[in-house]
């Protein structure tokens, strides 16, 4: 069955540091997604993606954060500048869907990055 | 915009019994309610899913059931398992793929 993988699995930097996390998306999917995890807190949407653009993007996704399908399988989350605040685990996720008939949504995960600021 | 509350953030049972988590939301254009099981370290995955035009879904043990008038809707789990614990999240959005708000979790036990 195919998944979602991302790459890395866990991700150190020191604080004010580029990242990108990488992500690649089930391969017959049209919508991508990024959401965070807070250690112990509920996962949060950051960012949804499709047709190479962003169609939506919550309060947490700021001027820091931009996200990038450079080729046709990868989709990438840049972080510029990070914060200790970042720390968490990012999970990329995508969906398929029908506009006709409204009726694939699911998302499905993948594994997540944990990304550890200092 | 949307908020997803979510009740018990604990619950033991016994092996065998079932488990009721309940959640409401509070945007009726949310037409969209998937449930996702995460286990410590783990991906969230998708368990069962839920659309407003149904009232109720069930998959072996599990079920969900919605009221779209008074905006809640619930996991139940019949003859649970120990391999059934972990943190259960409900979550809310549109038919369309977007923003899911997510519930801030329960954390099932199963206790043999």
């Amino acid at each position: 069955e195919p998944e979602v993988t991302q790459t890395p699995s866990h991700q150190v930097t020191q604080m004010g540091q580029e990242v990108i996390l990488r992500c690649v998306p089930i391969s017959n999917h049209l919508y991508f997604y990024w959401y965070r995890q807070i250690l112990g807190q509920k996962v949060e949407f950051l960012v949804s993606f499709y047709n190479n653009e962003i169609s939506e993007k919550s309060e947490i996704f700021d001027d820091q954060f931009s996200v990038e399908r450079p080729d046709g399988s990868n989709f990438t989350l840049k972080i510029r500048s990070t914060k200790l605040e970042d720390s968490a685990m990012y999970f990329c996720a995508s969906s398929t869907q029908h506009p006709t008939s409204g009726n694939t949504d699911t998302q499905y995960f993948g594994p997540g990055t944990r990304l550890t600021v200092l | 915009g949307e908020n997803v509350e979510q009740h018990p953030s604990t619950l033991s049972v016994q092996e065998g019994d079932s488990a009721v988590i309940k959640c409401t939301y509070s945007d009726s254009a949310s037409n969209y309610f998937p449930w996702y099981k995460q286990e410590l370290g783990k991906r969230p995955q998708l368990i069962i899913d839920i659309r407003s035009n149904v009232g109720e879904k069930k998959d072996q043990r599990i079920a969900v059931t919605l009221n779209k008038t008074a905006k809640h809707f619930s996991l139940h789990i019949t003859e649970t398992q120990p391999e059934d614990s972990a943190v259960y999240f409900c979550a809310a959005g549109t038919y369309y793929g977007q923003n899911f708000v997510f519930g801030p979790g329960t954390r099932l036990s199963v206790l043999p």
